[in-house]
Parts: C-alpha cells; sequence; structure tokens
C-alpha cells in the first residue's frame, strides 16, 4: 500500500520560511515523479511543483517560482519543498502526490502552513 | 494559466445519472487527453478517480467515467449513491510541466 506522510507545517510570520518533508511507502521513490498541491482554506486545489524521478527536470507554479524549492534525496526516501519569502495567501494545506501517467496517484493527508503575523 | 472552469455545486437524486463538465482552452483540456478527476471529502485528502480522460484506476467504481469534447472535459458518475457526496476536481496536464486544476464542483445527493 503506497503511504505519504508530510510534516513540517506550522504558522509562520509573513516573509519566513518553512521546510515540508514528505515520507513515502510502499511504492519505490527513486522512480516515480513527485509533485506538492496544496490548498487554501475552504479552497480548490492548486499544483505547486513537480520533480522528476531522478531529480533532473523540476517545474513549479507561477505563483511560487522564486520562492520555493522542490527537491529530493533518493538515498534517503524524502521529498522536500522549500518555502522562502512566504505571504499570507500561502497559507493552506500542503499534501505531496505521486506522479502516475501525469496525474495524481496518490496523496498525503496533508501538512498544514499558516502564514500570519 | 487561468484555473479550468467547472459549476461551483451540482445536486441529484440517488439513482440518477450526473455530469460534471470543466471547461478550458485549446491550449490546455483542447490540445491535451491528459485530464484528471478527484474525489474529496471534507477535511480528507483528494483521491484519484480519473486519468488519461478516461481511465479509471483499480478499486474505482465503474460508475464513474471520463470522456473528454473540444476544450471540456466531463465526469459522469451513474446511478448516484449517497456516498458520492463530496467535491470534485478535474485536472489538465497540457504538456508544458504545469498542471491546472478547475475551481472545484461540490456535489450533493439528495
Amino acid at each position: 500500500e503506497v503511504q505519504l506522510a508530510e510534516s513540517g507545517g506550522g504558522l509562520v510570520q509573513p516573509g519566513g520560511s518553512l521546510r515540508l518533508s514528505c515520507v513515502p511507502s510502499g511504492f519505490t521513490f527513486g522512480g516515480a515523479s513527485m509533485h506538492w498541491v496544496r490548498q487554501a482554506p475552504s479552497k480548490g486545489l492548486e499544483w505547486v511543483a513537480r520533480i522528476w524521478s531522478d531529480g533532473t527536470s523540476i517545474s513549479y507554479a507561477d505563483s511560487v517560482r522564486g520562492r520555493f524549492t522542490i527537491s529530493r534525496d533518493n538515498a534517503r526516501n524524502v521529498l522536500f519543498l522549500q518555502m522562502d519569502s512566504l505571504r499570507a495567501e500561502d497559507t493552506g494545506v500542503y499534501y505531496c502526490a505521486r506522479d502516475s501517467d501525469y496525474a495524481f496517484a496518490d496523496w498525503g493527508q496533508g501538512s498544514l502552513v499558516s502564514v500570519s503575523s | 494559466q487561468s484555473a479550468l472552469t467547472q459549476p461551483a455545486s451540482l445536486s441529484g437524486s440517488p439513482g440518477q445519472s450526473l455530469t460534471i463538465s470543466c471547461t478550458g482552452t485549446s491550449s490546455d483540456i483542447g490540445s491535451s487527453y491528459l485530464v484528471s478527476w478527484y474525489q474529496q471529502y471534507p477535511g480528507k485528502a483528494p483521491k484519484l478517480i480519473i486519468y488519461g480522460g478516461s481511465q479509471r484506476p483499480s478499486g474505482v467504481s465503474d460508475r464513474f467515467s471520463g470522456s473528454r469534447s473540444g476544450n471540456t472535459a466531463s465526469l459522469t458518475i451513474s446511478g448516484l449513491q449517497p456516498e458520492d457526496e463530496a467535491d470534485y476536481y478535474c485536472c489538465s496536464y497540457p504538456g508544458r510541466l504545469t498542471w491546472i486544476f478547475g475551481g472545484g464542483t461540490r456535489l450533493a445527493v439528495l
């Protein structure tokens, strides 16, 4: 059974930083592209970033490009999202997801990020 | 890119069939069959129910089906059941290493 466990969320002031982690199990992490998807309170889903299985290809949504960095450590089986220069509009639940056929096949339970002074 | 357009809410009766539309442009849905659909219950993570426009993952009920015509993708739920009451999101991969979600549709089964 595929499982994804996010951690690292919390309350941060505007302009601050947080690093989210996602630990996978139940599949070969090094063979899967991975994503971060977020959801603002009572709002819809928004794709944030994606990283290729070997980390050689990365893409971001316009809303986070230049502020967020997706990375992975296949040796340690962990996916990261470094979030800098955080804004109030970055508040929400952040999900990591496994890619399959360009869809989000499996999701974690989410990690809540709150940006407020 | 702008979010795909979905009706904010829909309702149906048990046993009925219902279709949720997802409208994009010729640059996203109109040019790529790679549309996926997700079901989300309140406070829970989304679940993939359709990928590749019309493919169902293993374990997903065959009451869910997907299609695409022009710039619009559709999710049809046949034989509505109370447990289908949830939020549904479409998503398009237009092939430029970015993904676009729809705004979501809240489905009520009355």
